[in-house]
C-alpha cells in the first residue's frame, strides 16, 4: 500500500538553528499539507501547497516557516530559526485532489528544540 | 470551519460494536463529514467521509442524520488495535486542509 514517508524520525536541534524536515508524499498525488501536534494538544493544520504554491496557510505559518517541493518527489518544511515552542510533532500528508477525499498522513518527525 | 462536538472519552469492550457520536448542528450543505483516527504514537489515519447518504467501508461505517447535525461512526467489532482518538471533522469546499478538534479518546478493554 502507498505511503508517506517522512524523515528523519527525530530530530533534535539547538535554538536559533535552522531545520528541515522531509516527506515523500504519494506519486500520483497533488496536493500536499504540513500539520504539527504539540505534546498533549489537538493536530493543528499549517499550511496546503499545490501545483508548486502555498494555497492556504495557518496563523502559525509566520515568515520563519517556508516550505518547498525541490525535485518533483519530496517535500519539505523549513523552519529558518527555530524556538523552544516549535518542539511539537511534524506531519506531512497528501491527497490525490483537496475535495471529498482522503489524506494520507506520514508516521511524523518528532522535532526537539534545546 | 464548522464544528463538531465529541465527547472526550469512551470506553468499549473487544468484539462488541462502538457507536462514536459527533455533533455538527451549524453544518452547512456543502460540508462532507470526514473522521480520522490516530493511533498512539501515530500519524493520523482515513477512517471515512460522506456527505448526505450512510456510508460503510472496509474499516466502518458512518451513520448521517437525516438533518445532517449529527453522525455516528460504527466500529462493528473493536478489536484492541482500535484504541486511538477518533476526530470528526467537517471539510468545507473551499480547500483540501483539515481542522481537528479534540476528538473521542476511546479505549477498548480485553
Amino acid at each position: 500500500e502507498p505511503e508517506v514517508t517522512q524523515t528523519p524520525s527525530h530530530q533534535v536541534t539547538q535554538m536559533g538553528q535552522e531545520v528541515i524536515l522531509r516527506c515523500v508524499p504519494i506519486s500520483n498525488h497533488l496536493y500536499f499539507y504540513w500539520y504539527r501536534q504539540i505534546l498533549g494538544q489537538k493536530v493543528e493544520f499549517l499550511v496546503s501547497f499545490y501545483n508548486n504554491e502555498i494555497s492556504e496557510k495557518s496563523e502559525i505559518f509566520d515568515d520563519q516557516f517556508s516550505v518547498e517541493r525541490p525535485d518533483g518527489s519530496n517535500f519539505t518544511l523549513k523552519i529558518r530559526s527555530t524556538k523552544l515552542e516549535d518542539s511539537a510533532m511534524y506531519f506531512c500528508a497528501s491527497s490525490e485532489r483537496a475535495l471529498n477525499t482522503e489524506a494520507f498522513f506520514g508516521q511524523g518527525t518528532r522535532l526537539t528544540v534545546v | 470551519d464548522a464544528k463538531t462536538t465529541q465527547p472526550n472519552s469512551m470506553e468499549s469492550n473487544e468484539e462488541e460494536p462502538v457507536h462514536l457520536p459527533c455533533n455538527h448542528s451549524t453544518i452547512s450543505g456543502t460540508d462532507y463529514i470526514h473522521w480520522y483516527r490516530q493511533l498512539p504514537s501515530q500519524g493520523p489515519e482515513y477512517v471515512i467521509h460522506g456527505l448526505t447518504s450512510n456510508v460503510n467501508n472496509r474499516m466502518a461505517s458512518l451513520a448521517i442524520a437525516e438533518d445532517r447535525k449529527s453522525s455516528t461512526l460504527i466500529l462493528h467489532r473493536a478489536t484492541l488495535r482500535d484504541a486511538a482518538v477518533y476526530y470528526c471533522i467537517l471539510k468545507d469546499n473551499q480547500g483540501g486542509k483539515l481542522i481537528f478538534g479534540q476528538g473521542t479518546e476511546l479505549s477498548v478493554k480485553p
